[in-house]
C-alpha cells in the first residue's frame, strides 16, 4: 500500500516558469512533510519541510502548500532553471504520535522527474 | 546540516557473499536510518540504527538478511548478507536530530550483485 503518492512520474517545464509538483497521502497520521531533490548518484538533498499546523511555507524560489483536508501537498519553484531538473521526492513522517517515541522515520513518494528546457 | 560519509560509493559482488556498508558523520546525531532504493523505485526505510542496541526493523527486514551496528553517535553499518540479484539497490544512510527536524543523506552506495 503506496501511502504516499507522486502520480506525475514527469514533468518538463520551460525556463523562467513555474513548476508544480503534487503528491497525495492517504494516513492522516502524518503531521510532517518534506521535498527532497536527488541528482543521479547523488543522495537525496533537502529543499524544503511543512508541519501540519501550518498551509505554506516558503524558502526562496521554493514554496510548498498543504491541504490536510484533501491530503493533498505540492511543491512549486519559480522561477524555474535548468539546474533544477531532477528527480523530486515528497516524504511524509508522523512524528511522535504515531510511533510512540520521537523518531524522524520517512515515508517517500514515487518520484517526479523535473526536466526545466532553457 | 550534517556531512555523511559513505564507503564504499558501489561495489559488484558476487552472489552469496555479504557487503558490509560503512556511514559515517560529522558530528554526533540522534537518529540514523538506513533506505534502499530499488531501480527505478522509491527509497524505503530498511531500519532504524539504535546506539548501543538492536536495530529496530520494518515490515519486510529481518537482522539476518540486513545486520545493522551502531556503536557510536556518529557511526554506523549496514551488512547485506547472502545477497542475490535482487539485493541490486542503492543504500542509503541518513540521519536526523528529532523528529520534526530535516533528514539529511549520504551520497548512497550503488550495489549490483552478479
Amino acid at each position: 500500500d503506496q501511502q504516499v503518492k507522486q502520480n506525475s512520474p514527469s514533468l518538463s517545464v520551460q525556463e523562467g516558469r513555474i513548476s508544480i509538483l503534487n503528491c497525495d497521502y492517504t494516513n492522516s497520521m502524518f503531521d510532517y512533510f518534506l521535498w527532497y531533490k536527488k541528482y543521479p548518484a547523488e543522495g537525496p538533498t533537502f529543499l524544503i519541510s511543512i508541519s501540519s499546523i501550518k498551509d505554506k511555507n516558503e524558502d526562496g524560489r521554493f514554496t510548498v502548500f498543504l491541504n490536510k483536508s484533501a491530503k493533498h501537498l505540492s511543491l512549486h519553484i519559480v522561477p524555474s532553471q535548468p539546474g533544477d531538473s531532477a528527480v523530486y521526492f515528497c516524504a511524509a513522517s508522523a512524528g511522535e504520535q504515531f510511533y510512540g517515541g520521537a523518531t524522524n522515520k520517512l515515508i517517500f513518494g514515487t518520484g517526479t522527474l523535473l526536466a526545466v528546457q532553457p | 546540516s550534517a556531512v555523511i560519509s559513505q564507503k564504499p560509493s558501489r561495489d559488484i559482488c558476487q552472489r552469496g557473499t555479504s557487503l558490509t556498508i560503512q556511514c559515517q558523520v560529522d558530528s554526533q546525531v540522534t537518529m540514523m536510518f538506513w533506505y534502499r532504493q530499488q531501480p527505478g523505485q522509491s527509497l524505503t526505510l530498511i531500519a532504524t540504527a539504535n546506539q548501543g542496541s538492536e536495530a529496530t526493523y520494518e515490515s519486510g527486514f529481518v537482522i539476518d538478511k540486513f545486520p545493522i551496528s551502531r556503536p557510536n553517535l556518529t557511526f554506523s553499518t549496514l551488512t547485506v548478507s547472502n545477497m542475490s540479484p535482487e539485493d541490486s539497490s542503492i543504500y542509503l544512510c541518513s540521519v536526523a536530530q528529532g523528529a520534526y527536524t530535516e533528514a539529511f543523506f549520504g551520497q548512497g552506495t550503488r550495489l549490483t550483485v552478479v
